[in-house]
This record gives C-alpha cells, sequence and structure tokens, in this order.
C-alpha cells in the first residue's frame, strides 16, 4: 500500500525568502511522484513530477524537488517566495494498480507569504 | 483550448434530493476520476473509468453513481443515500497506460452545499 506523508500542515515565509515543503512516501513498487498546487476555490495544477529519471526535478514558477529513496522524501522548494506562491500544496503518490493510476495525496501543506 | 470542464461552480440542494454534477474533458483521454475534497483530508477517490462503459469503484464510493457513455464525459450523481455530501467535487482526467503513470489534469471543481 502506499502512503503520503506532508509534515507540515502550515508554513509561513517572507516574500523573497526560500520555500521547504516537507513530504515522506511509502510504496512497495518504485514510485512516481508529484506536486499539485491548488489556489482557494480552484481546481489543482500540476506543478512538477518524478518518473524514475533524474533525482532532480525542475518544475514550474521556479520550484523544484528532490527524489531521496534512502530517506523515502520528496520535498519542493523554491529560492525566492513570491506572494502569489500563497496556495496549498499537494504531494502525491502514484502506483500503476489493475491497469489504472491510483494517486494517493498527502493532507497538504498552506504556505502562507508575507510582506 | 484544452482542459477540464465542471459544471456548475456552486450548487444548493436540499437535503434528501438526488444531484448531478457535470464534468467533461477535451483532452482525449480515456481514463476520468472523480475525487472529493474536504478541508484537512486530502483528495479521496469516489470513482473511476479508463473506458466507455466501464468504471469503478474507489475509495469512497458509498452514496454515489457514475455513467460513461461517451469518451468525453463522466457525470457524477450524489444521492439521497450519501450521509455527508457538502464538499468540493473534482473531476480529473489522464492518459491511461500499463507500463506510466500519467499525471492527472484536474477541473476547477463544484462547490455542493446540501442543507
Amino acid at each position: 500500500a502506499q502512503s503520503v506523508t506532508q509534515l507540515d500542515s502550515h508554513v509561513s515565509v517572507s516574500e523573497g525568502t526560500p520555500v521547504l515543503l516537507r513530504c515522506n512516501y511509502s510504496s512497495s513498487y518504485s514510485p512516481s511522484l508529484f506536486w499539485y498546487v491548488q489556489h482557494p476555490n480552484k481546481g489543482l495544477q500540476l506543478l512538477l513530477k518524478y518518473t524514475s529519471a533524474a533525482t532532480l526535478v525542475k518544475g514550474i514558477n521556479g520550484f523544484e524537488a528532490e527524489f531521496k529513496k534512502s530517506e523515502t522524501s520528496f520535498h519542493l522548494t523554491k529560492p525566492s517566495a513570491h506572494m502569489s506562491d500563497a496556495a496549498e500544496y499537494f504531494c502525491v503518490v502514484s502506483d500503476r494498480w489493475g491497469g489504472g493510476n491510483k494517486l494517493t495525496f498527502g493532507t497538504g501543506t498552506q504556505l502562507k507569504v508575507e510582506l | 483550448d484544452g482542459g477540464i470542464t465542471q459544471s456548475p461552480k456552486y450548487l444548493f440542494r436540499k437535503e434528501g434530493q438526488n444531484v448531478t454534477l457535470s464534468c467533461e474533458q477535451n483532452l482525449n483521454h480515456d481514463a476520468m476520476y472523480w475525487y472529493r475534497q474536504d478541508p484537512g483530508q486530502g483528495l479521496r477517490l469516489i470513482y473511476y473509468s479508463q473506458i466507455v462503459n466501464d468504471f469503478q469503484k474507489g475509495d469512497i464510493a458509498e452514496g454515489y453513481s457514475v455513467s460513461r457513455e461517451k469518451k468525453e464525459s463522466f457525470p457524477l450523481t450524489v444521492t439521497s443515500a450519501q450521509k455527508n455530501p457538502t464538499a468540493f467535487y473534482l473531476c480529473a482526467s489522464s492518459i491511461d497506460s500499463q507500463e506510466y503513470s500519467y499525471e492527472q489534469y484536474f477541473g476547477p471543481g463544484t462547490r455542493l452545499t446540501v442543507t
């Protein structure tokens, strides 16, 4: 069975400072991992994905994440936060199951960006 | 513009009434999914469909029903048997593959309130 743990439910940073959102996963197979972002009352938008190619994955809006198998982690980072980054972020793991993609979502991290 | 549309954005119903949420995609994806989102719980899978005229229960299917008569459409009915129907409902679609975990693309969501 697969699972995802987002270690912080809320993170607050100042504009221009680095962002770190932490995610640990558990999977029986070689997983695919994703980060999605959700702004209030909107759908989810894909930020980046890891699918067993390069362990350092670059995404949209300056975000990146590093897959560390030994630590079972997939933390999301950004060097400099912008006000528009304030949103909820979901770490997601995917296993193949029955021929379909089963996504397991973390409970989300709310990112607040202050002036 | 390719994407997923959900309608309506907000929906209000009285307890005891069935209600149908619309989901349409023009991405030519075989697989479609319905999720429910509640605060602090991430997303939970209700139903999914990998091909027209076939669908499977997800983790929380009780009180819900779906149909998949066309590739581009996957409506969800919330029945009166669903005990806590008030939630944010998200539809998604993806390429379906036996070998690879593709990312899912999400619609903007429908917020259902039942009183």
